[in-house]
């Protein structure tokens, strides 16, 4: 089985400042890719995802993540901010059998 | 399309009772799932189908039950509710790895 780790649990950052949150994973075989936000009593929406090809993957909001294949990572970034950006995170990966496994979430949240 | 959607959107159960939770998706997507979030502890999958007539287990399997007779529906039977089954439940189906979730149903067990 693969495994997903997410660092941090919760990561405070003031508004307009940058932000990395890292999630590292576990596999033996070629993995899919994800980052997944959650809004306060919402489900999950994709943000971004890698599958093959380049290795860094953008969002339409100004995230990105890289695909670090050496050190099994897939951290995600964003040089800038928003208080709207305040949301839990999920780190997940997929083996080519449509099974998705998550990460324990990172709790981002945006201080003025 | 509407995508992913659950019924009911909360729910209190007292120990023992059963209930089904509904999800149904309109996108003829095979593969779906149960997943259960706790806090701190992300999302843990339930049990997961990938077409009509074919469910299997996934992490966190004991003290539910899945069927799968139509491509759009894939309902969660709790049969003898338990505390420690307080949880939000949430639905999802994938198509070219790509998941997408239903609002989730949020299960107070009591």
């Amino acid at each position: 089985a693969q495994s997903v780790t997410q660092l941090d649990s919760q990561v405070p950052v003031f508004e307009e400042a940058p932000v990395e949150l890292r999630c590292n994973y576990s596999s033996s075989v070629s993995v899919y890719l994800f980052w997944y936000v959650q809004y306060p009593n919402q489900g999950l929406q994709l943000l971004l995802k890698y599958l093959s090809g380049s290795t860094l993957v953008e969002s339409i909001n100004g995230f990105e993540a890289e695909f670090n294949k050496s050190q099994t990572s897939f951290h995600l970034r964003k040089p800038s901010v928003h208080i709207s950006d305040t949301a839990e995170y999920f780190c997940a990966v997929s083996n080519t059998g449509n099974q998705f496994y998550f990460g324990t979430g990172t709790s981002l949240t945006v201080i003025p | 399309n509407a995508g992913v959607t659950q019924t009911p959107k909360f729910r209190i159960l007292k120990i023992g009772q059963s209930m089904t939770l509904q999800c149904t998706q309109d996108m003829n997507h095979n593969y779906m799932y149960w997943y259960r979030q706790d806090p701190g502890m992300g999302l843990k999958l339930i049990y997961y189908s990938v077409g009509a007539g074919i469910t299997d287990k996934g992490e966190v399997p004991n003290g539910y039950n899945v069927s799968r007779s139509t491509t759009e529906d894939f309902p969660l039977r709790l049969e003898l509710a338990a505390p420690s089954q307080t949880s939000v439940y949430f639905c999802a189906s994938s198509y070219s790895q790509e998941q997408f979730f239903g609002p989730g149903t949020r299960l107070t067990v009591l």
